[in-house]
């Protein structure tokens, strides 16, 4: 079956550690996003990546990175910088981004990854 | 600062009654205009978008755009329990970079 696998479901995060959030696809996808959601807000979106090595920020990548060496994955680490990161993570995947039509450039989402700070 | 601006509800309706979400944003440069329906603690999935102003229909779903207005909203026929959800509306500029609205929570009532 094609789709986007996160993982973990939950994750837990001691003070001053840093935590990786996997994000995989098998949909031959271009494009790749990690978003933040939070109770009673939009999606915010953190990084992107169009291709293979480049990544672009988003509105909110302090205290994240991100690495994108394979098409299919584009895990996310949240650095002990990011001081609030208890939160909804989704990663997304797209066709294509910013050009052509636009069927092409809808996002699938993964199941999420549910962080939590102990 | 772009924006996208949904009423946050609850918004209750009758089962087979007629529902209606709506949706304002301030950049007129927006382009296309995705409807997302998300479950309770789940992932958000792809109703239908919408780039042209007028109505679109697919199935029991119907989006209307326009764009003079800066407003999108989205039908719902035949209300189901099932379609109880978060309804999130994202507005996309000419390179597809999202802004998402906080989501309008519908419940429909047996």
């Amino acid at each position: 079956d094609g789709g986007i696998t996160q993982s973990p479901k939950y994750l837990f995060r001691k003070e001053g550690q840093n935590v990786t959030l996997s994000c995989e696809q098998n949909l031959n996808h271009d494009a790749m996003y990690w978003y933040r959601q939070d109770p009673g807000q939009g999606l915010r979106l953190i990084y992107y990546s169009q291709i293979v090595n480049d990544f672009q920020k988003g509105d909110i990548a302090e205290g994240y990175s991100v690495s994108r060496e394979k098409k299919e994955s584009f895990p996310l680490t949240v650095t002990s910088a990011q001081k609030n990161p208890t939160a909804f993570y989704l990663c997304a995947s797209s066709p294509e981004r910013g050009r052509g039509e636009i069927a092409k450039n809808i996002q699938y989402f993964g199941a999420g990854t549910r962080l939590s700070v102990l | 600062q772009k924006e996208v601006e949904q009423n946050s509800g609850p918004l209750s309706v009758p089962e087979g009654a007629i529902a209606s979400l709506n949706c304002t944003y301030s950049d007129r440069g927006s382009q296309s205009f995705f409807w997302y329906r998300q479950y309770s603690g789940k992932s958000p999935e792809l109703i239908m978008f919408i780039y042209s102003n007028g109505d679109k229909e697919d199935g029991r779903f119907t989006a209307q755009l326009n764009k003079a207005s800066q407003y999108v909203s989205l039908l719902i026929r035949d209300s189901q329990p099932s379609d109880s959800a978060t309804y999130l509306c994202a507005a996309a500029d000419s390179n597809y970079q999202l802004i998402w609205g906080a989501g309008t929570k519908l419940i429909i009532k047996p």
